[in-house]
């Protein structure tokens, strides 16, 4: 079984703060790791994911996540938030070298930053 | 082609009746997911298609719930005898299998479905 837990359901900010967004995670074996985001009305859109190799993960937006395998965590960051980072993020797992596809998401986080 | 399309994107139906969804995938993705998101939950994995073939199914697609992807494109999603409890945003996504890992899957805008 894999699962996601995402502890805050919210998360406030102060535009120009950095900001991190927790994901904790279970698999039975190596986990593939992602972050989407959701902004109202609009699909999910991917971040960046985690497969293997470096434990800091880069993506789109100037967004990072580290790969925690002893924690089994995979936080959300940026040095510097904006407004427009105001949405609502998902993290999600899916196990290694299984042939399955389905990703397993956490419930949210809904980041507020505010100006 | 410059996503996922899914149509329709509201569906308001009476419970008891049927309802169909259709995903358009990109056209260079084989394979096919429907997710479904009710409120204030993270996505919920359905079914996946890898090319017409059904890979893999939750237990959430009970047996009121079909999923076809005949010629390998588009997919439809059809619930039978609609219940309130199946009022949610329904999700399709897709990717290309061998960089899949690499950038995740391209989700569609959903379809919002109520059942009153």
């Amino acid at each position: 079984a894999q699962s996601v837990a995402q502890p805050e359901d919210q998360v406030n900010v102060a535009e120009g703060n950095p900001l991190t967004v927790k994901c904790t995670y279970s698999v039975s074996g190596n986990p593939y790791l992602f972050w989407y985001v959701q902004y109202p009305n609009r699909g999910l859109q991917f971040l960046l994911k985690y497969i293997t190799g470096d434990n800091l993960v880069k993506g789109s937006y100037g967004f990072e996540a580290e790969f925690n395998k002893s924690q089994t965590s995979f936080h959300l960051k940026k040095p510097s938030a904006l407004v427009s980072d105001s949405a609502l993020y998902f993290c999600a797992v899916r196990v290694q070298d299984t042939g399955r596809r389905a990703l397993t998401f956490g419930s949210g986080t809904r980041l507020q930053v505010q100006p | 082609d410059t996503g996922v399309s899914q149509d329709p994107r509201h569906k308001i139906t009476k419970r008891g009746q049927n309802v169909t969804f259709r995903c358009d995938p990109i056209s260079e993705h084989n394979r096919l997911y429907w997710y479904r998101q009710t409120l204030g939950q993270g996505p919920e994995f359905l079914t996946y298609f890898q090319n017409e073939a059904q890979l893999e199914k939750s237990r959430l697609l009970s047996d009121r719930f079909s999923a076809e992807r005949p010629k390998g494109s588009f997919s439809t999603l059809e619930i039978q005898r609609t219940e309130q409890g199946d009022s949610a945003m329904y999700l399709c996504a897709s990717s290309e299998g061998l960089t899949q890992a690499n950038y995740g899957y391209t989700f569609g805008s959903g379809t919002r479905l109520t059942v009153v």
